[in-house]
């Protein structure tokens, strides 16, 4: 099972690029990285999945190195609608029974 | 909208209840997700169906039970609600990939108090 490690907060301004790092050290072969953004009382909203190199969409781009022991979730250019919680998921395909949702990295965006 | 409907979206009960909370997924989805957010113990996953049968166990306690029924709307039922139980339950849905981790999409919750 691999568990995730993220800052539990993070400050940034209006216009700035993000980046929130996850640690994974025991991330599994088959293991794919997602993120989610998660308002206050409110289901989280996927934002962008990935199992190596750089995937990027309208929304964010994310980061995963060689080793895929961590992953970067970059937000281009936020704004203040941009504060919420992140969620970053590490799990096998296949296998719900690893499916964890870590402690999250509240981002708060400045004007 | 992320087209995955819940009710009621609110409910207060007593210890010692039974509740049932209602899902509706996105139109085409054949996978249910169930989970359980309260402020101690982050959002944790409970259950899965896919297409009517049981795909997936999470931390569900055995007091908790659900379903998924042919036109492919879910129940969630608890029971002997005890304090504890107090927590926002979102149910999710995914495409048709039976892989865990294709994109979920999220109802807006059920926020049970238990007095």
């Amino acid at each position: 099972l691999a568990k995730t490690t993220q800052p539990i907060s993070m400050d940034s301004y209006e216009g700035q690029e993000v980046n929130i790092t996850c640690s994974h050290n025991n991330i599994a072969t088959n293991d794919y990285i997602t993120w989610y953004q998660q308002f206050p009382s409110q289901g989280p909203r996927f934002i962008i999945q990935g199992y190596k190199t750089k995937v990027t969409n309208e929304v964010a781009s994310l980061f995963i190195p060689a080793d895929r022991k961590s992953s970067t979730l970059s937000l281009p250019r936020v704004s203040l609608s941009d504060t919420a919680v992140y969620y970053c998921l590490v799990a096998p395909s296949g296998s719900a029974r690893q499916l964890t949702f870590g402690s999250g990295t509240q981002l708060t965006v400045l004007p | 909208d992320s087209g995955v409907t819940q009710t009621p979206k609110h409910l207060i009960t007593a210890t010692g209840q039974r509740v049932t909370l209602r899902c509706s997924p996105r139109s085409g989805d054949l996978s249910v997700y169930w989970y359980q957010q309260s402020l101690d113990q982050g959002l944790q996953f409970l259950i899965q169906y896919y297409n009517g049968e049981e795909r997936a166990k999470g931390n569900i306690l055995e007091r908790f039970s659900a379903q998924q029924f042919p036109d492919l709307h879910s129940e969630l039922n608890l029971s002997s609600l005890e304090l504890g139980d107090s927590a926002l339950y979102f149910c999710a849905s995914s495409g048709r990939d039976a892989r865990l981790l294709s994109e979920q999409y999220f109802g807006p919750g059920t926020r049970l108090t238990v007095t």
